[in-house]
């Protein structure tokens, strides 16, 4: 079985720039999550979706991030503009299910300079 | 206080020894949790869900005390393997609401 795919694994952007991140889950999972880690600490959601539906997006920060997941598949996480404080791993992972355990992508790793 | 609380560590511990260690949460509703492992630069996998009543899976046993709102993981007979970071998860409200821990650094030594 595929595991859940991330791209790029590594971005280094200038503050201000743009930057976008895709993931593909697993075949069949209806749940997709980002995650953002900074070095240190747990993975915090973002953002949840169930098929094309955003099922929880409160910490997420809408003024400079967004995610979609049009098809209910593939999903694409922007940063716009990037801040310093934005640098860290972002964590693509899918379930079968809401509550479901979890199978993460590879990450990737976001340099802010 | 944080939703949920980990011991950040390191526990160093010699190979062959049992560790234990806990993840507290604050949310009486939250209704599922899981173990996951993370080692250096690399994604969190999942190590095991966790039962109400305990379960146990090869030399790692997770526990889950409802009343005083802990779960807690031990590791029989540690590897050098074992070394790792162990990250707790708890999940409430129909489980839209996700929390990681910062998790608990494992260092088994030779």
């Amino acid at each position: 079985e595929a595991g859940v795919a991330q791209s790029p694994r590594y971005k280094i952007i200038e503050k201000r720039q743009s930057v976008a991140f895709w993931c593909n889950p697993i075949s069949g999972h209806a749940t997709l999550y980002w995650y953002q880690q900074i070095l240190g600490q747990g993975p915090k959601l973002l953002i949840q979706f169930q098929n094309n539906g955003v099922v929880d997006d409160s910490q997420l920060p809408k003024d400079r991030f967004s995610a979609e997941r049009l098809k209910g598949v593939d999903s694409t996480l922007k940063i716009q503009p990037a801040k310093l404080e934005d640098s860290a791993v972002y964590l693509c992972a899918s379930s079968v299910g809401t509550g479901r355990p979890q199978h993460f992508g590879d990450g990737t790793r976001l340099s802010i300079l | 206080r944080k939703e949920v609380e980990q011991d950040p560590g390191p526990f160093n511990v010699p190979e062959g020894a049992t560790v234990a260690f806990n993840c507290t949460y604050s949310n009486s509703a939250s209704q599922s949790f899981f173990w996951y492992r993370q080692d250096c630069r690399k994604e969190p996998k999942l190590l095991m869900s966790v039962y109400s009543s305990g379960n146990e899976d090869g030399r790692f046993t997770a526990q889950l005390n409802r009343a005083s709102q802990y779960i807690s993981l031990l590791i029989r007979d540690s590897k050098l393997s074992d070394s790792a970071t162990y990250l707790c998860v708890v999940t409430h409200s129909s489980a839209s609401k996700i929390i990681f821990g910062s998790g608990t650094r494992l260092s088994i030594r030779p």
